[in-house]
């Protein structure tokens, strides 16, 4: 099956700090990929969509500046926290447009950010 | 705007016992995807099952199946012979024909199956 990767799985840093996280899709072709952030025990809310080869779509209220994404091949899309505070810790997770009927989706294991 | 409420925060069944958990969902689309996904203790995010809007007739999936009740706006998971491994929090998802990928999630239901 359509399997996604996403590293790192956790990442402790300073604020200050700008992190890269990595989603990948390993056997499959993602044109279409996005980033939700979850807070404990809440539903997924999402950030924005990675499209291949264009700019990202981002929600509403979600600083593109701040939330760097670039999805530059048809299996990999990153996302760049820049300059990352402790406001900005959560679990971040991506997930790639599966094929199919419904295009379901296909998650990453998730990224545990925490800035100190 | 689509919205999506899963009204029970928390529910616990007994396993080998049967659960259903609610999902109702607001749109003014006629064709749509609807979906419930798990997320186990390990965080990643699974499909369990999936319904398209213009079949009548319920998903299943094994153990799983939904009740789509397309007037009232309704579509429930039940869960049969429950497993310690159906633990999880597990979200209801919608999607519509014109906004394809893009889902739109429920607040999420944790389920704890006791032994």
């Amino acid at each position: 099956g359509a399997v996604v990767s996403q590293h790192p799985s956790r990442v402790i840093c300073k604020s200050g700090t700008s992190v890269k996280i990595e989603c990948r899709s390993l056997d499959f072709q993602a044109t279409t990929m996005f980033w939700y952030r979850q807070f404990p025990k809440q539903s997924l809310m999402l950030m924005a969509t990675s499209n291949e080869g264009s700019k990202a779509t981002y929600e509403q209220g979600v600083e593109k500046d701040k939330f760097l994404i670039n999805h530059a091949s048809l299996t990999l899309s990153t996302l760049t926290v820049t300059s990352a505070h402790p406001e900005d810790s959560s679990f971040y997770i991506c997930s790639a447009e599966g094929e199919g009927w419904g295009k379901p989706q296909h998650f990453g294991d998730g990224t545990r950010l925490s800035i100190l | 705007a689509q919205t999506v409420t899963q009204s029970q925060p928390e529910m616990s069944v007994q396993e080998a016992e049967t659960v259903t958990l609610s999902c109702t969902y607001d749109t003014s689309e006629n064709n749509y995807y609807l979906f419930w996904y798990k997320q186990p203790p390990s965080r990643q995010m699974i499909l369990v099952i999936r319904q398209e809007a213009y079949k009548q007739q319920n998903a299943t999936e094994n153990r799983f199946s939904v009740n789509f009740q397309k007037a009232a706006k309704s579509f429930s998971l039940k869960i049969s012979d429950s497993q310690l491994g159906d633990t999880a929090m597990y979200f209801c998802a919608f999607m519509t024909y014109t906004n394809a990928g893009k889902s739109t999630f429920g607040d999420g239901t944790t389920l704890t199956v006791k032994p």
